[in-house]
Parts: C-alpha cells; structure tokens; sequence
C-alpha cells in the first residue's frame, strides 16, 4: 500500500484565499484525522471521522475551517478565507478502525498564508 | 481530556549513547504510540505498543498501562536518531472522543558524532 497521501506538500498562498488539503487514507481504513503542526502549539487534533462520519471536530479551530469525506478514500481540509495565523503544517492519519488500532500519518502539507 | 507528559523535552547524546524517553498519560488508554519525526518532518512509526514490551532493532518500548507510562529506549543512538519523539495516546474513557490519538509535546534528541 502507498500509504496515507496527502496532497499539495507545499501551498503557499494569499490571505483571504480558499485553500483545500487533499487527503487519500489508506485502502480499508475506516477512521481518518486531520491534525494541524505548529512550534506554539504541538500536533492539535482538528477533526475526526470514522466510517466517512465526522465523530469529533472540538478542535476545528473557527468556523473558516471545514472538513468533508463523502468516500471512503477522500477526504478534503477547507479554510475560507485563510489568514497567516494559519500556516502550519497540516497532517492527515487513518487507521483501520475507531479505537485500539494504529494510526499511520501522511507527509504533511505545509501551508503558507502571506 | 486526557494528558499526555513526555520527558525529557531537549536530550543531546554523543552518538554511540543509550538513552530512556517517557511518556506519562492520566487515564487508561486502548491505544498508545511512538513516533519519530525526522528532520524532514516526516512521522515516522515506531512502536504500537498499549502494554507489554517490544524491540526493533537498536529501539525497545515499554508500557506499563496500571501505572499509566511508557518508555522509549535507544541504544547505541546514531546522529540519524536526531528528531523529535512523540508519544500519543487514546483514552479508554472519553465516550465519542474515545478515537482521538492525543500527542505530547515531544522530546527533541540531537545526537552529535
């Protein structure tokens, strides 16, 4: 398997733009995570689905946020408008099911709002 | 929530060194993880561990889940060791946040030659 693949690795981008983070989860995986990466505040746990249903999305930051998975295989991350407090690194994970299973990460897309 | 400590946060070892990371969390877990994050920052897996002991070559953990810890070690460490170590965990007890993986803040080892 190719793994968790995520998509643009790099977007650099204006403020006040719409910027979408692709995410492809491992085939067979039912729960799958977006977590956003920064010096301040560690790895934060955005949002979480399982079997394509967000279970827990506490951690969206705003409401600019927003996040669907209408398949199994794809899920997409949304901030509208970006702002420049929102460049991170942004890390999507599944993992076979809810639960005791073990979670395996994508690369990371790294986001740059200027 | 649960919390998740990690200790040391900053480790520098001359390579060839052993060293022991910890984890504590304050509740019980069904799930409990070690990541390396390279320089690249890439997260690696390490261990899938939410008790007993496992080893992979140069790189063992252990967790004891009734005292609510586990422990990372690396012998022999080599300057491609150099990263962060994370600790995540998933807690038993949270009801619909039962399938949050909740990362500590991570130690950061620099191993020089």
């Amino acid at each position: 398997d190719a793994g968790v693949i995520q998509s643009p690795r790099h977007e650099v981008t204006e403020m006040g733009q719409e910027v979408t983070l692709r995410c492809k989860p491992i085939s067979g995986h039912n729960s799958l995570f977006w977590y956003r990466q920064t010096m301040m505040r560690g790895l934060e746990l955005l949002i979480y689905f399982n079997n394509n249903v967000p279970i827990d999305d506490s951690g969206m930051p705003e409401d600019r946020f927003s996040a669907k998975m209408p398949n199994a295989s794809f899920s997409t991350l949304k901030i509208q408008p970006s702002e420049p407090r929102d460049s991170a690194v942004y890390f999507c994970a599944s993992s076979p099911r809810q639960g005791d299973t073990e979670a395996f990460f994508g690369q990371g897309t790294r986001l740059t709002v200027v | 929530g649960i919390q998740v400590e990690q200790s040391p946060p900053d480790l520098i070892l001359q390579e060839g060194a052993n060293s022991t990371l910890r984890c504590n969390f304050s509740d019980s877990v069904n799930n409990l993880q070690w990541f390396h994050q390279n320089p690249w920052g890439q997260l690696i897996n390490l261990f899938y561990i939410p008790s007993g002991t496992k080893q992979n070559g140069r790189l063992s953990a252990t967790t004891v889940a009734t005292e609510r810890y586990s422990l990372l070690y690396i012998s022999s460490s080599q300057t491609t060791d150099s990263g962060v170590y994370f600790c995540a965990v998933k807690s038993r007890n949270y009801g619909g946040s039962q399938g949050n993986l909740i990362f500590g803040k991570g130690t950061k080892l620099s191993v020089k030659p």
